[in-house]
């Protein structure tokens, strides 16, 4: 399978709201709801943030939300805060017990 | 808490194997279906292989087909990456996580483990 296309950074100044957007195809993202988020600090595991295409995981602010159209995810981030600042990974299953991950995007908060 | 260390990680040669494990605490381990991904240095994480609750059910990355077998003993807890003819591409951190969910609402990875390095040089 290929990766999931994400753009490699994006950016806001705190308090905006950014997204960050995950392209697959039609064999994942598009005939499958199993789109998850996953945030990485330099040095860490990645920490699941959204699963299910929309859902938020308990201690997850709100602030984070996922959508799905077609064979493209997306997560925003509202109300931007330093501390959001980091590596975000979209993952989507590709049926057959397998799961393709997107490059990542790197956030700053200007 | 629900936790999970790798170990087993560290330096080979080219062609050379390595076995990865997985230690479970926190949960039962049999109950959950679990995964093996890896993340080469600046890049995005790749998952590597899967395996059922029992353990009778696995699927593999192409990238590591007929070189790496994922196995797990209930038991003990334990998930298992045995890895043969390792090549420089596989130079990466290998991380292990649980799958979620079940029905139409399933297949999320948390949590994670906090990652060996493998290294594989020539």
């Amino acid at each position: 399978q290929s990766a999931l296309t994400q753009p490699r950074s994006v950016s806001g100044s705190p308090g905006q709201s950014v997204t960050i957007s995950c392209t697959g195809t039609t064999s994942d993202i598009g005939t499958y709801d199993y789109v998850s988020w996953y945030q990485q600090h330099p040095g860490k595991a990645p920490k699941l943030i959204i699963y299910d295409v929309t859902e938020r995981p308990s201690g997850v602010p709100d602030r984070f939300s996922g959508s799905k159209s077609g064979n493209t995810a997306s997560l925003t981030i509202s109300g931007l805060q330093a501390e959001d600042e980091t590596d975000y990974y979209c993952c989507a299953y590709a049926g057959r017990y397998t799961w393709v991950f997107g490059g990542g995007t790197k956030l700053t908060v200007l | 808490d629900v936790q999970l260390v790798e170990s087993g990680g560290g330096l080979v040669r080219t062609g050379g194997s390595l076995r990865l494990a997985c230690v479970a605490s926190g949960f039962i381990f049999s109950d959950y279906e679990m995964i093996w991904v890896r993340q080469a240095p600046g890049k995005g994480p790749e998952w590597i292989s899967f395996i059922s609750e029992t353990g009778n059910t696995m699927y593999y990355g192409g990238s590591v087909t007929g070189r790496f077998t994922i196995s797990r003993d209930n038991a003990e807890n334990s998930l298992y990456l045995q890895m043969n003819s390792l090549r420089v591409e596989d130079t990466a951190v290998y991380y292990c996580a649980r799958i979620l969910g079940s029905g139409n609402h399933w297949g999320w990875f948390d949590p994670w483990g906090q990652g060996t390095l493998v290294t594989v040089s020539s």
